[in-house]
């Protein structure tokens, strides 16, 4: 199994519309989750962090499971601009704060 | 908030040359900065950790021999691609933490 795992997509998803995207880890003893966006030959630029209670920003949620190792991002009411790759990322809080990154899923907002 | 530099932002060179990559943090300082390389529909993948004072620490399968990492004082570190060839070739990224990336550079060998 990969460390962390993401359906590459692409979404094509209807402005407007609410889209949801999940990202499985397999490392059980993960502290740190992030969700990040990055634009075509962009770096990738932090989303947001996940919190365990789950933790709204605007128009994006995120949550985890720890009991499944997961976590997802759902966006409400898109917009053409969050057309982007978002890369899910855990931090294994290893002695050397290595962070994996997901593949990523690529997400395509429709007028 | 922080920010990260790197320069140059891209590159083209010939097969055989080598290419050095800066990375700065701008206002405040990194012990360690991390070193990522991303091709093309792929994940960013670790290179390797980058230590101010000390040697950095590289990922499985990178030769630390091809990819020189100085980390010289606490607000820059470099990435050298000696001997680059056409399959160096990537976007290269540098971090100081998990939130703090610098813009990349893209490396092309002809």
């Amino acid at each position: 199994r990969k460390e962390v795992e993401q359906d590459p997509g692409p979404f094509n998803v209807p402005e407007g519309a609410t889209v949801a995207f999940n990202c499985t880890y397999s490392n059980s003893a993960s502290q740190s989750f992030f969700w990040y966006r990055q634009d075509c030959r962009k770096e990738p630029k932090l989303l947001m962090s996940v919190y365990s209670s789950g933790n709204e920003d605007g128009r994006f949620t995120a949550q985890l499971n720890r009991a499944s190792q997961y976590i997802s991002l759902l966006i409400r009411d898109s917009k053409l601009s969050d057309s982007a790759t978002y890369l899910c990322v855990v931090n294994a809080e290893s002695r050397d704060d290595k962070i994996i990154f997901g593949k990523g899923t690529r997400l395509h907002i429709l007028p | 908030g922080a920010v990260v530099s790197q320069h140059p932002s891209w590159v083209i060179c010939k097969s055989g040359t080598s290419v050095k990559i800066e990375c700065r943090s701008l206002d405040f300082q990194a012990t360690t900065m991390f070193w990522y390389r991303q091709f093309p529909k792929q994940s960013l993948m670790l290179m390797a950790t980058s230590n101010e004072g000390s040697k950095a620490t590289y990922e499985q399968g990178v030769e630390k021999d091809k990819f020189l990492i100085n980390h010289a004082s606490l607000t820059l570190s470099t990435l050298t691609v000696t001997s680059a060839h056409p399959e160096d070739s990537s976007f290269y990224i540098c971090s100081a933490s998990e939130k703090f990336f610098g813009p990349g550079t893209r490396l092309t060998v002809l």
